[in-house]
């Protein structure tokens, strides 16, 4: 069965920070990787995945298929970052798996 | 385009009681998942629907069962509400089956007392 693991509930940073928001998988089979974002009073929304290596408002996120993981990262945090992420994965079965999501807040 | 549209906004219903819930998908899309999203936690996924079946279906009890229409909108009904219903329920659609780019809508908040 395959599981999302996002270990930290909360982070802080200050203005400026480099960020990187953790995610491990479990997955048998080659995986699709997504991270979705929640900004305040919104909608959750894609923010990038795997397979199309972008960068989408500063952030970037690497499958690492040894290490199961596919972490977040932003060289220097903003503001407006301050949002819910959630690294989910897409099985072959047509469902997304969600991580328990991470609290991203960014301080002036 | 108005997105994925999810009705209502909020409910408060009794244990024991059923609720339906509705969905209506981003235009073009025509399939529909449903999500439940406890507090505190990811979503999980319930079910999806395309072409008026269900697909797949996570992990619930057949007391969750769902209904897509031609137009390609859903519902999502409970039956025998439990405490533990309580949740926010996603809808996200689709432009098909092979598409994985989900957009959800704002959500339910179901409330069981």
């Amino acid at each position: 069965a395959q599981r999302v693991t996002q270990p930290e509930k909360l982070l802080s940073v200050f203005k400026g920070a480099p960020v990187e928001l953790k995610c491990n998988y479990s997955y048998s089979g080659s995986p699709e990787l997504f991270w979705y974002v929640q900004y305040s009073r919104q909608r959750l929304q894609l923010l990038l995945r795997h397979i199309s290596r972008e960068s989408i408002k500063g952030f970037t996120a690497d499958l690492n298929k040894g290490e199961t993981s596919f972490h977040l990262k932003k060289p220097f945090a903003q503001e407006e970052d301050s949002a819910m992420y959630y690294c989910a994965l897409y099985n072959a079965g047509n469902m997304l798996t969600f991580g328990g999501g991470t609290r991203l807040m960014v301080k002036p | 385009d108005a997105g994925v549209t999810q009705s209502p906004t909020h409910l408060i219903k009794t244990r024991g009681q059923q609720v339906t819930l509705r969905c209506s998908p981003k235009s073009g899309h025509d399939t529909v998942s449903w999500y439940q999203q406890a507090l505190g936690q990811g979503p999980q996924f319930i079910f999806q629907y395309y072409e008026e079946e269900e697909r797949q279906r996570g992990n619930f009890p057949d007391r969750f069962s769902g209904h897509q229409f031609p137009n390609y909108s859903s519902e999502l009904n409970v039956n025998a509400l439990l405490l533990g219903d309580s949740a926010l329920y996603l809808c996200a659609s689709s432009l098909d089956l092979r598409d994985t780019e989900a957009f959800f809508g704002q959500g339910t908040r179901l409330t069981v007392v």
